[in-house]
């Protein structure tokens, strides 16, 4: 059954700590995304990464990081420098299909208290 | 700077009738715009791309128009059911493997 997995669903911290959000997809596709998503506006994008090794800042960076030591995995962190992280966080892969569209995973939804 | 605009209010239409949902962009000349359906805590899944040089595509109930002389596209869904509910975003590649989403029109079907 392939397809992209976020866990976990919903996820609550306490402000000032650090919280990794898990990506994994196995459709075997070069190209790995994060967005954040608020009420009312569009996706915006955290992170991308084209290939394994290789990762670019998208328009809303700051506060957060990622790493891609492997094809399938694309982990975020939230860290403490993110002024205001509660949202929901969709992370999305994609191959080389002609529609060039994006799969997304179901989401976590991070509250921080 | 690129810039994406879809209604912000929802659209409230009876069974059975066409929802026409608008997408408007700025600043750019895309080679190609997407639209996705999101339902409600969850993410975004694809429904059809158009090309710059198709002025409409269809799929079953969905049907596509792109006019890049207005840089507008409209997405239409025939014979509407409740079922169709759902947030509707449009999606534009701003180059290499980034894409921008439109915030979204939310479609509200009533039986």
């Amino acid at each position: 059954d392939g397809g992209i997995t976020q866990s976990p669903k919903y996820l609550f911290r306490k402000e000032g700590q650090n919280v990794t959000l898990s990506c994994e997809q196995n459709l075997n596709h070069d190209a790995m995304y994060w967005y954040r998503q608020d009420p009312g506006q569009g996706l915006r994008l955290i992170y991308y990464s084209q290939i394994v090794n290789d990762f670019q800042k998208g328009d809303i960076a700051e506060g957060y990081s990622v790493s891609r030591e492997k094809k399938e995995s694309f982990p975020l962190t939230v860290t403490s420098a993110q002024k205001n992280p509660t949202a929901f966080y969709l992370c999305a892969s994609r191959g080389a299909g002609l529609n060039n569209e994006q799969f997304f995973g179901p989401g976590t939804r991070l509250t921080v208290l | 700077s690129q810039k994406i605009e879809q209604n912000s209010e929802a659209l409230n239409i009876q069974e059975g009738k066409t929802a026409t949902l608008t997408c408007n962009y700025t600043n750019y000349s895309p080679a190609y715009l997407q639209w996705y359906r999101q339902d409600p805590g969850r993410g975004p899944v694809f429904l059809l791309l158009i090309r710059e040089n198709e002025k409409e595509k269809r799929k079953e109930r969905l049907k596509v128009t792109f006019d890049t002389t207005l840089k507008q596209s409209l997405f239409h869904i025939t014979a509407s059911q409740p079922a169709d509910s759902a947030t509707y975003l449009c999606a534009l590649p701003t180059g290499g493997f980034k894409t921008i989403f439109g915030a979204g029109t939310r479609l509200f079907v009533k039986a």
